[in-house]
């Protein structure tokens, strides 16, 4: 089955800098690739997803870029802002396959340092 | 904008009881899953259920667990015999159907589980 791995497991950075989080995968057959952001005590909320057919999706301060060569793919957050505090997850999955279930990767935890 | 909804928020059981988890799912949606969250730890897939019969089941997804759908709305998760190591925020996710561009999953707020 898929396994993903994401790193790093804590990361700091200063308010208005960037960050990236950073996943591989194993299974080649992985075609959608979210990522969730959750906080404390609530549900995972989708902030950006790619699709195996594209390399690169922005949406405002957030990115995720695709290599399926390399099979890793990552998110990158520029102008960090204290609300951006939380943990984000990646996630990978056959989707459209009839085995779309989502492998989690174990969670990055992100710090906003005022 | 519809969101997945669940009940109760905590419950708390014995060991060796039975529960039930609900989920009532976005409405048009077609694709309903169930995760678990033990605590601290990663989001892991359970199942995933599509035209009243499960599509896709982990190795956690044994024996002891089983969904249903009983109406035009609710989605449940039936622990039969809860173990202490089955103490987790589970979550139902929704999706709309099985088109590449509508593939986001949409998670509910979670049920916490507690075993004693």
């Amino acid at each position: 089955g898929e396994n993903v791995e994401q790193h790093p497991s804590t990361l700091s950075v200063q308010e208005g800098d960037s960050a990236v989080i950073k996943c591989t995968y194993s299974d080649s057959a992985s075609n959608y690739f979210p990522w969730y952001k959750q906080e404390l005590g609530k549900r995972p909320q989708l902030i950006i997803d790619i699709r195996s057919n594209v390399g690169e999706k922005k949406d405002q301060r957030i990115a995720v870029t695709l290599n399926k060569t390399a099979k890793h793919f990552s998110l990158h957050i520029t102008e960090t802002q204290p609300e951006d505090s939380a943990v984000y997850f990646c996630a990978a999955s056959n989707s459209g396959g009839g085995a779309d279930g989502l492998t989690f990767g174990k969670g990055t935890h992100l710090i906003i340092q005022p | 904008e519809p969101e997945v909804t669940q009940t109760p928020s905590h419950q708390v059981t014995q060991m060796g009881q039975e529960v039930i988890l609900r989920c009532v799912p976005i409405s048009n949606h077609l694709y309903f899953y169930w995760y678990r969250q033990i605590l601290g730890q990663k989001v892991e897939f359970l199942v995933s259920f599509y035209n009243n019969e499960i599509s896709e089941k982990s190795e956690i997804f044994d024996d002891q667990f089983s969904v249903e759908r009983p109406d035009g709305s609710n989605f449940t998760l039936k622990i039969r015999s809860t173990k202490l190591e089955d103490s987790a925020m589970y979550f139902c996710a929704s999706r709309v159907s099985s088109a590449p561009s509508t593939d986001t999953q949409y998670f509910g707020p979670g049920t916490r589980l507690t075993v004693l």
